[in-house]
């Protein structure tokens, strides 16, 4: 079972530049959401969805942008990075509608910008 | 003030030792609690939902006190491989925005 999948890895960007950081599950979950990690100060929330086609903003949402056209897909738009992004981002997915349900994470994606 | 919070760690513990912690909540319209723990480098996992009646799985015992907005997470007889960031976690209302703890660090040493 490949569960959720955030790709890429690691990836260093220069301060200015764009890219997608990308985030599949194949467990027909409807909620996905959106954390950075940073020392000290846990996992924050940026952005999450409910379903397709519905995204809302979480804690940290400024500087990022998210789409849901597809229940599998939810991926994290950088538009303009700066130096304050670079952290360890995790996906996460769980099934809607029950609040006990179990939140699923990918495997991160540590970015530096430069 | 953080909508959970929990001890700052880290907690330095023999093998064998009981540790204890603790969580505490601000949105008393909370719903759903848990332990997630994460491994260096890795990404979270579930550990245990927490119940208002108290649970328990093998050596882990977590409590849940609404009146008060504090969860704790017990660890019995602590092994080396529990050394790892334990991780508070709280759903909100309608039980899609989940907001984790900074995180406790724990080491058991030998």
């Amino acid at each position: 079972n490949a569960g959720v999948t955030q790709t890429p890895k690691f990836q260093v960007l220069k301060t200015g530049q764009s890219m997608t950081l990308q985030c599949a599950q194949d467990m027909n979950h409807e909620y996905m959401s959106w954390y950075r990690q940073d020392p000290g100060m846990g996992l924050r929330l940026i952005h999450y969805s409910v379903g397709a086609g519905i995204t809302d903003q979480g804690e940290v949402p400024n500087g990022y942008n998210v789409s849901r056209s597809t229940t599998e897909d939810f991926p994290l738009r950088l538009l303009s990075a700066a130096p304050s992004q670079t952290s360890v981002y995790f996906c996460a997915s769980s099934q809607g509608g029950n609040l006990n349900t179990e939140a699923f994470f990918g495997q991160g994606t540590r970015l530096t910008v430069v | 003030r953080k909508e959970v919070e929990q001890d700052p760690g880290p907690f330095n513990v023999p093998e064998g030792a009981t540790v204890a912690f603790n969580c505490t909540y601000s949105n008393s319209a909370s719903q759903s609690f848990f332990w997630y723990r994460q491994d260096c480098r890795k990404e979270p996992k579930l550990l245990m939902s927490v119940y208002s009646s108290g649970n328990e799985d093998g050596r882990f015992t977590a409590q849940l006190n609404r009146a008060s907005q504090y969860i704790s997470l017990l660890i019995r007889d602590s092994k080396l491989s529990d050394s790892a960031t334990y991780l508070c976690v709280v759903k909100g209302t309608g039980g899609f925005k989940t907001i984790f703890g900074a995180g406790t660090r724990l080491f058991v040493k030998a």
